[in-house]
């Protein structure tokens, strides 16, 4: 059962232009949900987390759009940069229970330059 | 801050073997927790502690076990490794419990099992 689904698979875009990874969840205790970057031969790390009260949260280039109703949450990198190449996964935890996260499959994105 | 280390980065084992992945923190967090994560899957929870001295399963517990005897430490144990736990495996720790808070993992182990 996967409670977080995460499309695309993999994604190519040219230097400047603005990729964008999809998330659904079903779980509705989910009340957390963070995005990772992993690159190569690393552990991921945080990129930008929201919570369900607010529908967009911006930090640099970094946005997350967020649509409660719809149980989807989505990444959106402005003016990507080859350095943006990398495997970015959402997740979501919830207030109850085990209170861990749970990921998406993975993106793996290549920007070109 | 180390933040969360992990030894060994690389192990093979053969159909059988044991044997014991280490986890460290040293930014005196509460929970830790254990994934593993296999191509086209993401990152599934193995086993996860919300303290010394308390342990929980994940997702997929079968063929591991943990223990949490200091705050610092969480060793994943292989009882009996199959080709079936090839894998990346990644330690994480966050302050606590609560969701929401910043969690961290290790660089990982990448472990084959022949």
């Amino acid at each position: 059962q996967q409670q977080v689904k995460q499309s695309p698979q993999s994604l190519i875009v040219q230097k400047g232009g603005i990729p964008i990874i999809n998330c659904a969840y079903e779980n509705t205790a989910f009340d957390y949900f963070p995005w990772y970057q992993q690159f190569p031969g690393k552990g991921p790390a945080l990129l930008i987390a929201i919570r369900p009260d607010v529908s967009e949260k911006k930090e640099g280039r970094f946005t997350i759009s967020f649509n409660k109703s719809a149980k989807q949450f989505s990444l959106h990198i402005m003016d990507s940069q080859p350095g943006d190449s990398a495997t970015y996964f959402c997740a979501a935890s919830s207030r109850t229970g085990r209170r861990a996260l749970t990921f998406g499959s993975g993106t793996r994105l290549q920007v070109q330059p | 801050n180390a933040g969360v280390t992990q030894t060994p980065k690389f192990q093979v084992l053969k159909t059988g073997q044991s044997m014991t992945l280490q986890c460290a923190q040293d930014m005196n967090h509460e929970y830790m927790s254990w994934y593993r994560q296999d191509p086209g899957m993401g990152l599934r929870l193995i086993h996860y502690s919300v303290g010394a001295g308390i342990t929980d399963q994940g997702e997929v517990p079968n063929g591991y076990n943990v223990s949490r005897s200091t705050t610092e430490d969480f060793p994943l144990r292989l009882l009996s490794a199959a080709p079936s736990q090839t894998s990346v495996y990644f330690c994480a720790s966050r302050y606590d419990r609560a969701s929401g808070n910043e969690q961290f993992f290790g660089p990982g182990t990448r472990l084959t099992v022949l």
